[in-house]
């Protein structure tokens, strides 16, 4: 099983629409992170958590929120989905020998 | 604050050609470094890291790196190209080596197009 999963893999939205991407991670790690992949542009920082209680935002986190429910659940929230928030989201974690460790990716289109 | 250039947009070869992917990076203190690959479809797999010592790091897959602190560069190598080396590779920056933090920041990526 992979060690850190996103769900869903592929979603399809209108503008205007809630949406949670999920990620959960089996490695024990307290660092969790948020990126967006745009082509040309790599992966940018959305949003990052040291553990539970700490939240931190990235590069671009206007018109995203996320939650950490427990340290093995990270969520991304779109709360009014917008068509430039369309991209390829990425959830990783971090050992404590400082290397990320990604999901598989979450593929979003925003009509 | 940080940053990191991969200077090729594209980069065609041919199998069995050596491969240099070029990358530059921009930070205050010691950076740790990654370079990762991506294949079609695909997320991201760390093909090497560097953090200290040796400045030639060896990874998976035959790809080594060498950290050159005087050029603020990391660049990315290869003997022989294998047509299973196409794919998008970025090269990352940590900040951890100065906050902490442990945020990356990526390249914009370098796409690999191997031709038979």
């Amino acid at each position: 099983d992979a060690d850190v999963t996103q769900t869903p893999r592929n979603r399809i939205t209108k503008t205007g629409k809630r949406i949670m991407l999920e990620c959960s991670q089996t490695k024990g790690h307290d660092r969790m992170y948020w990126y967006r992949q745009d082509p040309g542009l790599g992966l940018r920082l959305i949003y990052y958590s040291f553990d539970v209680k700490d939240i931190n935002k990235g590069e671009i986190s206007d018109g995203y929120s996320v939650s950490r429910q427990a340290q093995a659940k990270f969520s991304l929230s779109l709360e009014s989905a917008i068509p430039n928030q369309t991209a390829l989201y990425f959830c990783a974690t971090r050992s404590p020998n400082n290397e990320q460790f990604f999901g598989p990716g979450t593929r979003l289109t925003v009509l | 604050a940080q940053s990191v250039t991969q200077p090729d947009i594209h980069i065609t070869v041919s199998e069995g050609a050596s491969l240099e992917l070029r990358c530059n990076y921009s930070y205050g203190a010691t950076p740790y470094l990654f370079w990762y690959v991506q294949s079609p479809g695909q997320g991201l797999q760390l093909l090497l890291k560097y953090f200290s010592g040796d400045t030639l790091v060896q990874g998976i897959k035959g790809f080594e790196a060498e950290f050159k602190r005087s050029q603020s560069s990391f660049n990315l190598r290869k003997p022989s190209v294998h047509w299973s080396d196409a794919a998008e590779y970025f090269c990352a920056v940590d900040d951890a080596g100065g906050t902490s933090y442990g945020k990356l920041t990526f390249g914009q990526g370098t796409i690999l197009t191997v031709h038979p």
